[in-house]
């Protein structure tokens, strides 16, 4: 069972527009939902990430938008820019535990 | 933010060696530390999580006596594959936990087993 559902799994973004990237979750016991982005041939980096107290967090031209009822959550990029080419994982866990992964979600802006 | 390191960030070995790979948290102690495998296009699979002092706790479907690993300091985590296959031959990242659940990733090993 999957116990994070990312989409889309690819997304193609006009520069200066919004790429937003979704996430779901199922157990309600998840207490961390960071994201990370990849480059290829690079390990990941953490991004930003949200607690479920908070519904919205943002960073610079990322911002989290966090859905307790509905057990989403989701990546905006505003501006988004041709540097922002990358793949994007959401994830999941509690506490101090592991990680739990999204599929990914390969982003390519274009000019 | 916290830094990870990996080494080597790439190897080629023959079928049959024995390949080690370091992690290491350069600027802060990490309780524990995460290994996974990344295959192209894919998303990251955890094969087992490691304590410093304390045996690793490997995710179902792992062989740990393929993939071993050694937690010997709060800094410093080692993969040893051993005799390495061609089926074996995949991205390897570690990761490095901080007490306030953020991980910081390595920047990968590229193991290409011939």
């Amino acid at each position: 069972q999957q116990q994070v559902k990312q989409s889309p799994q690819s997304l193609i973004v006009q520069k200066g527009g919004i790429s937003i990237i979704n996430c779901a979750y199922e157990n309600t016991a998840f207490d961390y939902f960071p994201w990370y982005q990849q480059f290829p041939g690079k390990g990941p980096a953490l991004l930003i990430a949200i607690r479920p107290d908070v519904s919205e967090k943002k960073e610079g031209r990322f911002t989290i938008s966090f859905n307790k009822s509905a057990k989403q959550f989701s990546l905006h990029i505003m501006d988004s820019q041709p540097g922002d080419s990358a793949t994007y994982f959401c994830a999941v866990t509690i506490g101090n535990e592991k990680l739990t992964f999204g599929t990914g979600t390969r982003l390519t802006i274009i000019p | 933010g916290a830094v990870v390191s990996q080494h080597p960030s790439r190897v080629i070995c023959k079928s049959g060696t024995s390949v080690k790979i370091e992690c290491r948290s350069l600027d802060f102690q990490a309780t524990t530390m995460f290994w996974y495998r990344q295959f192209p296009k894919k998303s990251l699979m955890l094969m087992a999580t490691s304590n410093e002092g304390s045996k690793a706790t490997y995710e179902q479907g792992v062989e740990k006596d393929k993939f071993l690993i050694n937690h010997a300091s709060l800094t410093l985590s080692t993969l040893t594959v051993t005799s390495a296959h061609p089926e074996d031959s995949s991205f390897y990242i570690c990761s490095a936990g901080t007490a306030t659940d953020t991980q910081y990733f390595g920047p990968g090993t590229r193991l290409t087993v011939l």
